[in-house]
């Protein structure tokens, strides 16, 4: 069925990089836009980036905007985050998303990698 | 940015009562407006888009209405499943912005 699987989250020293990656499958992936999105232990949802669907656009939340920078390999289908100057805020689950629908409503996601940023 | 506010941050209700959950926007969103389930240890679900259209396979006694500024989601009869946190959506422009969840426990 439609999945969106993450992977490379882990427990990581502050100031250090970690790439997260998604891979997408049974949906044809290089249609749509892709999204990241993290939950802060307890708190809520907060979006971190966003790709077009031929990655020529990139938008990134303020937070992270400048450390962090979204990808993308539609033959692979799969999406990348990769995380750079780590901080104790960016501690976190990240989810991968995408909307099928209209206005953005993220209609699938995955099932989320947990970063841990701590020294 | 657009700035979602969830009212009331709990909802302490029994099965088979009505729930209504508010989101206000602080600007005009249209009715460009999703609502989402999340249970413990799971990916938040999609229940709402579009402020009143149902995702496939939500159930009926979901309802979503509104406009503008004002969006309100409705359980009609709650099921033991229902009790989990829920949170608006918009993305009438960037940055796309979550309110901050309003959670539905058994009283």
């Amino acid at each position: 069925q439609v999945q969106l699987v993450e992977s490379g989250g882990g427990v990581v020293q502050p100031g250090r990089s970690l790439r997260l990656s998604c891979a997408a499958s049974e949906f044809t992936f290089s249609n749509y836009g892709m999204l990241w999105v993290r939950q802060a232990p307890g708190k809520g949802l907060e979006w971190v980036a966003v790709i077009s669907n031929d990655g020529s656009k990139k938008y990134y939340a303020d937070s992270v905007k400048g450390r962090f920078t979204i990808s993308r390999d539609n033959s692979k289908n799969t999406l990348y985050l990769q995380m750079n100057s780590l901080r104790a805020e960016d501690t976190a689950v990240y989810y991968c998303a995408t909307s099928t629908l209209p206005h953005d409503a993220l209609d699938i996601w995955g099932q989320g990698t947990m970063v841990t940023v701590s020294s | 940015e657009i700035v979602l506010t969830q009212s009331p941050a709990t909802l302490s209700l029994s099965p088979g009562e009505r729930a209504t959950l508010s989101c206000r926007a602080s600007q005009s969103v249209s009715s460009y407006l999703a609502w989402y389930q999340q249970k413990p240890g799971q990916a938040p679900r999609l229940l709402i888009y579009d402020a009143s259209n149902r995702a496939t396979g939500i159930p009926a006694r979901f309802s979503g209405s509104g406009s503008g500024t004002d969006f309100t989601l409705t359980i009609s009869s709650l099921e033991p499943e229902d009790f989990a946190v829920y949170y608006c959506q918009q993305r009438t422009d960037w940055p796309l912005t979550f309110g901050g969840g309003t959670k539905v426990e058994i009283k």
